[in-house]
């Protein structure tokens, strides 16, 4: 079956740091891949896909490039601010349901 | 309307009690599913409706869980003689069943604490 493994946190950086959560796969087919980020007291939004090998999606700075080869799609960014603080879901599908990972908190201090 | 909506935002119960959930999805989606997360234990899936189609129930963790979806937009989740391992918070989410590869859009989720 679908399974998805994120690294595991809190991810404790200072602000401006470079940032990368780990995120490998295992799934049949070729799945979509994507991020969610879920921010203190509200729900899961939707940060950026891809939907084929070799994609790269990006959103507010973060990228991630969906890579078949190593069943991966890890998330960076260049410089983090404080207001990136949250946990980060990877997720693949689709089917009937998304399957995501565990979740990766990130915090970041001034 | 412009986003999930989910009711209550908070619900304390005692052990035994029964709770409703419920879950009112984009005006427009037919596919509806609920979660449960579950402090260091990521996203559970727990059902999935599309359209008029029978739901997928597999996630449900036992017989005291059930949910139904009227009219193929609100849905209710109903959780039974509720157990302090039912305390979690329950995500509901839609999406456009020909667009699934852009994935789901979640409401704000019910915290559930049973005491």
């Amino acid at each position: 079956g679908n399974s998805v493994t994120q690294m595991e946190g809190p991810v404790t950086l200072s602000e401006e740091a470079f940032l990368t959560i780990n995120c490998t796969y295992t799934a049949t087919g070729y799945p979509s891949l994507f991020w969610y980020v879920q921010y203190p007291g509200e729900g899961l939004q939707l940060l950026l896909k891809a939907t084929k090998a070799d994609d790269k999606g990006s959103n507010k700075g973060f990228e991630a490039t969906y890579r078949k080869e190593t069943t991966s799609f890890h998330l960076e960014k260049g410089s983090v601010q404080v207001s990136d603080s949250a946990v980060y879901f990877c997720a693949l599908g689709p089917a009937s349901t998304l399957t995501f990972g565990k979740g990766t908190m990130l915090l970041v201090s001034p | 309307g412009a986003g999930v909506s989910q009711s209550p935002s908070n619900k304390v119960t005692e052990k035994g009690k029964d709770v409703e959930l419920r879950c009112d999805p984009i005006s427009g989606h037919t596919a509806l599913y609920w979660y449960r997360q579950s402090l260091g234990q990521g996203l559970e899936f727990l059902i999935y409706f599309q359209g008029n189609s029978a739901p997928d129930k597999s996630g449900l963790p036992s017989d005291r869980f059930s949910a139904e979806r009227t009219g193929g937009s609100v849905s209710t989740l109903t959780i039974q003689r509720t157990q302090q391992e039912d305390s979690a918070v329950y995500l509901c989410a839609s999406s456009l069943a020909a667009d699934r590869g852009n994935g789901y859009t979640f409401g704000s989720g019910t915290r559930l604490t049973v005491v």
